[in-house]
């Protein structure tokens, strides 16, 4: 039970697209296409933004979008805004009824 | 509106027992999987157990199974994590999350803090 490997820190411009890497292995990221992505504000509980690798619940901007290629999964914010200043987490289902997060990337708009 | 509220946080020494608890409203609780998510102190999310929605069928992280149980009431809409043989780094904040380990968890609670130490 690996965490997933996210980079600690990304950022861009408002306007700007900026993209997230989430590595993991052929057991966790590339063996399901269950990856889901949240947004976790300080202080607050995170928020569901992506799940089974490219599906935005309700609510969710269409300025997110996820996808997926071998083992590593991306979230991609498009035209960023100054509210999308946060942390962001991956997670994976890792098979034997396991889930897996990433370590987390905090998100700054310059 | 779905609201998850969680409850029973508290400090407390190594090896002691804690239960904490999330009340649910707002959705049929008894038809969802709920799971329990921490996060340590200016760390990451880490996923700890879940449980389908009869209760029959509950899974745990390799970091707390044998200690932690998780169980649900469905009759009162409450979701429980007992915590045994706690340990310093079980300090957290405990979140309750509703959806299944394929799905992804869409709604959370705003969490309870449990803090193991001497």
């Amino acid at each position: 039970q690996s965490a997933l490997t996210q980079p600690p820190s990304a950022s861009g411009s408002p306007g700007q697209s900026v993209t997230i890497p989430c590595s993991g292995t052929s057991s966790d990221v590339g063996g399901y296409n269950y990856v889901s992505w949240y947004q976790q504000y300080p202080g607050k509980a995170p928020k569901l933004m992506i799940f089974e690798v490219s599906k935005r619940p309700s609510g969710v901007p269409n300025r997110f979008s996820g996808s997926k290629s071998g083992n590593t999964a991306s979230l991609t914010v498009s035209g960023l805004q100054a509210e999308d200043e946060a942390f962001y987490y991956c997670s994976s289902y890792a098979g034997s009824n396991v889930v897996v997060f990433g370590g987390g990337t905090k998100l700054t708009v310059l | 509106e779905v609201q998850l509220l969680e409850s029973g946080g508290d400090f407390i020494q190594p090896g002691g027992s804690l239960r904490v608890s999330c009340t649910t409203s707002g959705f049929t609780f008894s038809s969802y999987a709920m799971n329990w998510v921490r996060q340590a102190p200016g760390k990451g999310l880490e996923w700890v157990s879940g449980i389908l929605g009869s209760g029959q069928t509950t899974y745990y992280a390799d970091s707390v199974k044998g200690r932690f149980t998780i169980s649900r009431d469905n009759s009162k809409d409450t979701l429980y994590l007992q915590m045994n043989s706690l340990r310093g780094e079980d300090t957290a904040i405990y979140y309750c999350a509703k959806g299944s380990l394929w799905y992804g968890f869409d709604v959370w609670g705003q969490g309870t803090t449990v803090t193991v130490s001497s």
